[in-house]
Order: structure tokens, then sequence, then C-alpha cells
């Protein structure tokens, strides 16, 4: 069971470059999620979506683009990377609401994908 | 708005201590769910605990426990007889019950840094 997978897991840009961060679940979660971490910030969300063919906007969405094709995939794009957009991404998937589910609201992280823009 | 702080950023103590990581939370909610999650040196997020807002028990598992108090809106995680493999960062993290369109939405703190020496 591979849970959430990242691809790929590292990745050096040039400044103005762009490039697509990929997540997949296995777990047939409703929600998914990107975040980003940098030292001493925690884990700030980018966009989220709820559903296929939905996504929202998260605290610090600037610079990012996302798209929900299929359920279980939850792509994260950069048009045009910039230095401040050095980070490790993460994303997560959890359970809908709907599911009644305990542990519903618990997220299921990937292993995170380390970016680079020079 | 949300709001998780961990004002430890870094702590370290000798192997078989026992150690105390604080975490305070504000929210307007009256229904919420705190967290806590582990990064080891690894980098992966590997989830701990999840506890509603109306549980206020305390909670042991193993040599891990958790306070939980609303009055002082705290959510205090405490190793007993501390080891090398509990080195890692940890994060506390708050969800609100109403946060965005129904998702699971996890605010974190900047989280606190544990090393553990032999």
């Amino acid at each position: 069971n591979a849970g959430v997978t990242q691809t790929p897991k590292f990745r050096v840009l040039k400044t103005g470059q762009s490039m697509t961060l990929l997540c997949a679940q296995d777990m047939n979660h409703e929600y998914m999620y990107w975040y980003r971490q940098d030292p001493g910030m925690g884990l700030r969300l980018i966009h989220y979506s709820v559903g296929e063919g939905t996504t929202a906007k998260g605290e610090v969405p600037d610079g990012y683009n996302v798209s929900r094709l299929k359920k279980q995939n939850f792509l994260l794009g950069l048009e045009s990377a910039a230095p401040s957009q050095t980070s490790v991404y993460f994303c997560a998937s959890s359970y809908s609401a709907g599911t009644g589910f305990s542990g519903a609201n618990v997220l299921t992280f990937g292993a995170g994908s380390r970016l680079t823009v020079l | 708005a949300q709001k998780v702080t961990q004002a430890q950023t870094e702590i370290s103590v000798v192997e078989k201590e026992d150690v105390t990581l604080d975490c305070v939370y504000e929210t307007r909610d009256t229904t919420y769910y705190l967290f806590w999650y582990k990064q080891p040196p690894s980098g992966e997020l590997v989830f701990l605990i999840r506890r509603n807002s109306f549980d206020e028990q305390n909670e042991i598992s193993g040599r891990y426990s958790w306070n939980f108090q609303k009055s002082t809106s705290s959510f205090n995680f405490t190793i007993t007889a501390s080891q090398v493999v509990d080195s890692a960062v940890y994060f506390c993290a708050l969800s609100e019950a109403n946060s965005g369109a129904g998702s699971y939405q996890l605010t974190f703190g900047k989280g606190t840094k544990l090393s553990v020496i032999p």
C-alpha cells in the first residue's frame, strides 16, 4: 500500500522555468492538499481540493496553480519559478467529512519534494 | 483566524530524561481538532495523535502522553524516558471544523526540534 507518492523527490530549476509536482494517493481519499515547509515557518497550505475537478486557495497560493483532474492525483504547477519558491513541498490527503469515519480529518503525507530555484 | 504557537524552537535532553513540548492554540470555533505530528531526520511527517475539542481526557500511549487543557488553550506533549530515536521535529496543528468548504486544513505551529543526546 503506497499511500501518498510524490514525484519528483528533488528538482533544481532556474528562475523563470516551469515545472509540475505530481501527487498520487491510492487510499480513495476525497481531500488533497499541497503544503510548503520552510525553515522556522512550519508548514503552510498552498492549495487544496475537496474533490475531483475542484480546487481552492490556501494561505500562500501566489505563484502556484493546481489541478485535480482525477480523484487520485493532485498536481502542483509553478509557471515561472522564483528563488522564493525554494522549499520542501508536501502533498497530503484525507477522507471527507461525509464518510463519518472517526479519523476522517487525519492527513496522510507524502515523503516530500525538495525544490531549489537558482 | 486560527493560530498555533510552539514557543520552544529547539530542546536538547539527555537520554532517559522526560521532556515536555508546549503547544498553545487560538481559535474562535467551539469545535476543532488538535494534532501532533513527528518529522524525523528522514523528513516524512508521521501522525501521532488527534484530539477533538470536546474530549479533554489526557491520553497516554507508551512513553508518550498528551495534556489537553481548554482553559489555557494548550495541548502539550510529554515524552517519558526519552530515547535517541525520539530526536525529530515535532509539530502541533489545529483544524477547525468549518475551515474552508468542509476540508480539513491543518494550521501548523513552527515546530520544536528535539535532540536526545545519548
